[in-house]
């Protein structure tokens, strides 16, 4: 298994702020997944951050809205950019390992 | 069409009960099944995982899974208050570069 630890666990902020979600890993992985869920939604993929190249994002992200680092096989960060109150979510990172799925203790994150 | 179809409930049963949780999906080509629990506010909780045809039994957990009618099941014996969350099924193809969720099935195990 592995060990995912996430920071912010929650936090509000103000409308047109940015706020940045790390993610830490017990481990060295390849694949590294950011999610989105929407309350009471399930979860929507917003990008593939694999280590050494650009993130992947899915159709309705956009790189300036959520900027993604991978600097390293153990973490990555997250960015929402210029926040509106349509981006208050639950943030999951997601680690493979081991052909299974592993999540983050979340970000919730409210925006005014 | 949705690529994986969950009832999102809610689900209502009084403690000690069996619970039935279900998906079906239309990708034959899925080739991992996962069951996720996730409690308010929380990060989803690997409960189980397989990936072939039949059952997988772990404790009070059963996973079962019909690849010829596209379709998974997770029982839940001696349903106990605690296991009061929203239950994810996902699936993965054979590379993991993606996983497809359920809406998920919000279950309150009464006491």
């Amino acid at each position: 298994s592995a060990v995912i630890s996430q920071k912010p666990s929650r936090d509000i902020c103000q409308r047109g702020t940015s706020l940045t979600i790390q993610c830490q890993v017990d481990s060295q992985v390849t694949m590294m997944f950011w999610y989105r869920q929407q309350p009471g939604q399930s979860l929507t993929l917003i990008a593939t951050a694999n280590q050494g190249s650009e993130a992947t994002y899915e159709s309705g992200f956009v790189i300036d809205k959520f900027p993604i680092s991978r600097p390293n096989l153990t973490f990555s960060t997250l960015t929402v950019s210029n926040m509106s109150p349509e981006d208050s979510s639950i943030y999951l990172c997601s680690v493979v390992t081991g052909e299974k799925l592993f999540f983050g203790s979340g970000t919730q994150l409210s925006v005014l | 069409q949705k690529e994986v179809e969950q009832d999102p409930g809610p689900l209502s049963v009084p403690e000690g009960a069996i619970v039935s949780l279900n998906c079906t999906y239309s990708n034959s080509a899925f080739q991992y099944f996962m069951w996720y629990r996730q409690y308010s506010r929380k990060g989803p909780e690997l409960l189980m995982y397989t990936y072939s045809s039949g059952n997988k039994e772990d404790g009070r957990f059963t996973a079962q899974v019909d690849k010829s009618s596209k379709y998974i099941s997770l029982f839940i014996r001696d349903s106990q208050p605690s296991d009061s969350a929203t239950y994810l099924c996902a699936m993965s193809l054979y590379n993991f570069n993606k996983f497809y969720f359920g809406s998920g099935t919000k279950l309150n195990v009464k006491p």
